[in-house]
């Protein structure tokens, strides 16, 4: 059973950076699938932020992208998600999941962006 | 982009009665070339990640009980929950990755009557 943890700063300011890590367990990170960031706003519904191939390949929602990078340590078993200039309106659970088909999630984390 | 349409937004069932929520998308998430539709289902309750009820429109995810079912393929498809349950109070997404970018519908939130 591949399980994912995501892991970072629960708290980020406005204008700055939020960058979070999600690490495989049970299971390789270099396979087949895509490994995708999906975030939740308090209260809201679902986001789809992007994905990262084992070859580095990313695709990103056309809302985000200019903002977004999602790259891959295949030495670690971990892919991660940069966010930069943020805002309030950024604030949510950040979960990352495998597959485009999101067979499997982390539990998320909660990031917010305040001063 | 595929814009995911649910309806009704929110539903109240008794208990043992059946529910029924539907999932529309602005395009097709079904390949004539893999005969699949790109379509899952998923259960979020409050405080934990989504959780994978049904896959490929019409096949439950592991140890999903027997009383969720998934049918529909194109544009239009359905999830029903036979006999309600207390435990099965939650939001309920469609999705689909048909194409990029993936997207959500807005969720159905499944309450008791």
């Amino acid at each position: 059973q591949v399980l994912l943890q995501e892991s970072g700063p629960g708290l980020v300011k406005p204008s700055g950076t939020l960058s979070l890590t999600c690490t495989v367990s049970g299971g390789s990170i270099n396979t087949n699938d895509w490994w995708t960031w999906v975030r939740q706003p308090p209260g809201k519904g679902l986001d789809w932020i992007g994905e990262i191939s084992r070859s580095g390949s990313t695709n990103y929602n056309p809302s985000l992208k200019s903002r977004v990078t999602i790259s891959l340590d295949m030495s670690k078993n971990q892919f991660s998600l940069d966010l930069s200039s943020v805002t309030a309106a950024d604030t949510a659970v950040y979960y990352c999941a495998r597959g485009r088909n999101l067979a499997n999630w982390g539990q998320g984390t909660l990031v917010t962006v305040s001063s | 982009d595929i814009v995911m349409t649910q309806s009704p937004d929110s539903l109240a069932v008794s208990l043992g009665e059946r529910a029924t929520i539907n999932c529309k998308s602005s395009q097709t998430v079904s390949s004539s070339s893999t005969n699949k539709n790109y379509l899952t289902w998923y259960q979020q309750k409050p405080g934990q990640p989504p959780k994978v009820l049904i896959y490929w429109a019409s096949s439950r995810g592991s140890g999903v009980p027997d009383r969720f079912s998934g049918s529909g393929s194109g544009t239009d498809f359905t999830l029903t929950i036979s006999s309600l349950q207390a435990e099965d109070v939650a939001v309920y997404y469609c999705h689909q990755y048909y194409s990029i970018p993936i997207t959500f519908g807005q969720g159905t939130r499944l309450e008791i009557k």
